[in-house]
């Protein structure tokens, strides 16, 4: 059974970092057929997919185009977890932040494990 | 960029009947398409992947179709834990639909 959980402070100003960790369980951030993303939801932007992080032989990254320029997603295979940093955030990037692991076809896959999510207010 | 829209935007349904959920996507997305339902402070679950398959655990009342650019998500009997947002998702470039949200009648 995999379990994804997440860590990172809730509250970000204006113009600074937001960085978000996910922990695996139950499965490597190396998988050779699975991909580690980072998901928001708000009520302006709706269920909004950032980016992810996988390995096929080497490291790839995938970004989102609405935050393509601001984000970094990194994997950490000494603890078996991957992070998000967003840079010059602004009250826009309010929202609730999610892990998830993707397998399955098309491009980007399907989402069959969540992390808990965590709210992250810019202020 | 595909756009996914979802129709109603709200259901209201008694216990024991049947809904009916569609999702829209502007262009064809073949069958990757995948339905998931969340409820107040949790993440979303997968219900349903590839247009039809049911995600592990997910009872039979819960059933997909669809093709191309019309899919429909179907539960054949409400169950009082069923009522919640539902959102569609095309597995290409992970688009989400804006969700239907099913609440009792």
């Amino acid at each position: 059974q995999v379990q994804l959980q997440q860590s990172g402070p809730g509250l970000v100003k204006p113009s600074q970092t937001l960085s978000l960790t996910c922990g695996i369980s139950g499965d490597s951030v190396s998988s050779n057929s699975a991909a580690w993303n980072w998901i928001r939801q708000s009520p302006s932007r709706g269920l909004e997919w950032l980016g992810r992080t996988y390995y096929r032989s080497k490291w790839y990254n995938d970004y989102g185009v609405s935050v393509k320029s601001r984000i970094t997603i990194n994997p950490d295979t000494s603890k078996n977890q991957f992070s998000l940093q967003l840079n010059s955030v602004t009250p826009e990037d309010t929202a609730v932040y999610y892990c998830a692991r993707s397998t399955g076809a098309g491009n980007i896959g399907y989402f069959h494990y969540w992390g808990q999510g965590a709210l992250v207010t810019v202020s | 960029e595909i756009v996914l829209t979802q129709s109603p935007g709200t259901l209201s349904l008694s216990p024991g009947e049947r809904a009916t959920l569609s999702c829209r996507a502007s262009q064809s997305v073949s069958s990757y398409l995948a339905w998931y339902q969340q409820k107040p402070g949790q993440a979303p679950r997968l219900l349903i992947y590839g247009t039809s398959s049911r995600a592990t655990g997910i009872p039979d009342r819960f059933s997909g179709s669809g093709s191309g650019t019309d899919f429909t998500l179907t539960i054949s009997r409400l169950e009082p834990e069923d009522f919640a947002v539902y959102y569609c998702q095309q597995s290409d470039s992970s688009h989400f639909g804006p969700g239907t949200k099913v609440h009792i009648k």
